[in-house]
């Protein structure tokens, strides 16, 4: 069976740091792979998807940007981060293009920039 | 632009009631519509899937219904539990047949008392 790891799950960071979080598949191969930010009070919102490896669109412009080296792990990144940048940081896979296949969410990574 | 809009935002109900949460979205012309639940601080649990073709579908006690023309869905959960209790959302592609990444509501957050 399919199962999908975020890492860490909590995350306290000062403005200006670094950030990494790392997402990775298991049980399936040439997944689709997605990003997603949930802000209080606001709707999920897609950061960042890819199709394979090393292929990443970016759905909004912002402080951050996504990697995906192997072909089941997707990496978010920050060079420095920014006090909006604290959300619910939500990785996702999907067996083809989203439109047509269910997506299965990882449990998520709580990000709080300080 | 699709928009996804969730009514009620927040619904409370006693225990063994049953109720239906709404959903609209602005561009009728979608591949599928899908339904989410999301516990607190955790990430997304994919409930139902309904394709463009299909006017409802089932699991369990869940019912989800698509009416396309009037650009709307709803869930209906029958004989509610409190461990039903979670937010609800909806998504559903861009619109214009695309098949591109799905578009979120805000969701309704459900509390069932016992």
């Amino acid at each position: 069976s399919q199962t999908i790891h975020q890492w860490p799950a909590t995350l306290v960071q000062p403005v200006g740091s670094p950030l990494s979080l790392e997402c990775t598949v298991e049980g399936t191969s040439n997944p689709n792979l997605y990003w997603y930010r949930q802000a209080a009070g606001r709707g999920l919102q897609l950061l960042f998807y890819s199709v394979g490896i090393g292929q990443i669109s970016s759905e909004v412009p912002q402080n951050l940007s996504a990697s995906r080296p192997q072909d089941r792990q997707f990496i978010l990144s920050s060079k420095k981060l920014l006090l909006s940048d604290s959300g619910f940081y939500l990785c996702a896979w999907s067996p083809g293009r989203a439109a047509k296949n269910i997506q299965y969410f990882g449990a998520g990574t709580r990000l709080s920039v300080l | 632009k699709q928009e996804v809009t969730q009514i009620p935002a927040a619904l409370s109900v006693p225990e063994g009631e049953n109720l239906v949460l709404n959903c609209s979205f602005t561009d009728s012309a979608i591949y599928n519509l899908q339904w989410f639940r999301q516990d607190p601080g955790k990430g997304l649990t994919s409930l139902l899937l309904i394709q463009s073709s299909q006017r409802e579908q089932t699991s369990g006690r869940l019912n989800a219904s698509l009416d396309k023309s009037s650009g709307r869905s709803t869930l209906y959960i029958a004989a509610s539990q409190p461990g039903d209790s979670a937010t609800y959302l909806c998504a559903v592609p861009p619109g214009g047949g695309s098949q591109g990444n799905l578009i979120f509501g805000k969701g309704t957050k459900l509390s069932v008392k016992p």
